[in-house]
């Protein structure tokens, strides 16, 4: 089973700055990585897949990159409504398909 | 537009088994594969499987493999979840997700989850 770490646990960001978060897999997954933002309540949604690709409806300000084992997920001037929590998957090797432990990111 | 509905919370013993349902609309049911994810409270999101809509194939997580059951209802666009032999460690939040991908394009699951149900809340208690 591929393990997903990711850094930092928690982020501090005042609006309008730029949060940077990242991720690690045990093993290399090629591009094979998505992005999830949650909210307290809801749902996750998915942001971004192939590493860098933007979902239907996500907004330019979030952006992917990474390849291999590293990953970082880029929010440039975080919104009010982008505080929450952030889960990197990996769906190169399954089963099983595999998360993160997420980062939250909170106002600071 | 899309949407994937869940059944109501659950509230189980040890034990018993739950089933929760994952009624989809907005689009064709038979294009795309249905993932159920859980997650207990603070914790991780965790796959436990994923089935075919259009044939009924399915594959679990090994962890789940004994005690799991995914089916599917084509004519009312519906997933089922399974799960046998609960305990305490099952409760949480269990999610149905459709996977991104078109089944034909991809021939199967690309396992990733482009829309998701507002979950349903299973808590296993004595």
């Amino acid at each position: 089973e591929i393990v997903m770490t990711q850094s930092p646990a928690t982020l501090s960001v005042s609006p309008g700055e730029r949060a940077t978060l990242s991720c690690r897999a045990s093993q290399s997954i090629s591009s094979n990585l998505a992005w999830y933002q949650q909210k307290p309540g809801q749902a996750p949604r998915l942001l971004i897949y192939g590493a860098s690709t933007r979902a239907t409806g996500i907004p330019a300000r979030f952006s992917g990159s990474g390849s291999g084992t590293d990953f970082t997920l880029t929010i440039t001037s975080l919104q009010s409504e982008d505080f929450a929590v952030y889960y990197c998957q990996q769906y190169n090797k399954w089963p099983p398909w595999t998360f993160g432990q997420g980062t939250k990111v909170e106002i600071k | 537009q899309v949407q994937l509905v869940q059944s109501g919370a659950e509230v189980k013993r040890p034990g018993a088994s739950v089933k929760v349902s994952c009624s989809t609309s907005g689009y064709s049911f038979s294009y795309y594969a249905i993932h159920w994810v859980r997650q207990a409270p603070g914790q991780r999101l965790e796959w436990m499987g994923w089935i075919n809509a259009d044939n009924g194939f399915t594959e679990y997580s090994q962890k789940f493999q004994d005690r799991i059951t995914m089916t599917r209802d084509t004519s009312a666009s519906t997933a089922y979840l399974e799960l046998s032999s609960l305990r305490s460690e099952d409760t949480a939040f269990y999610y149905c997700a459709r996977d991104r991908g078109r089944l034909i394009t991809f021939g199967g699951a690309t396992g990733t989850f482009d829309i998701w149900g507002q979950g349903t809340m299973v808590t296993v208690s004595s």
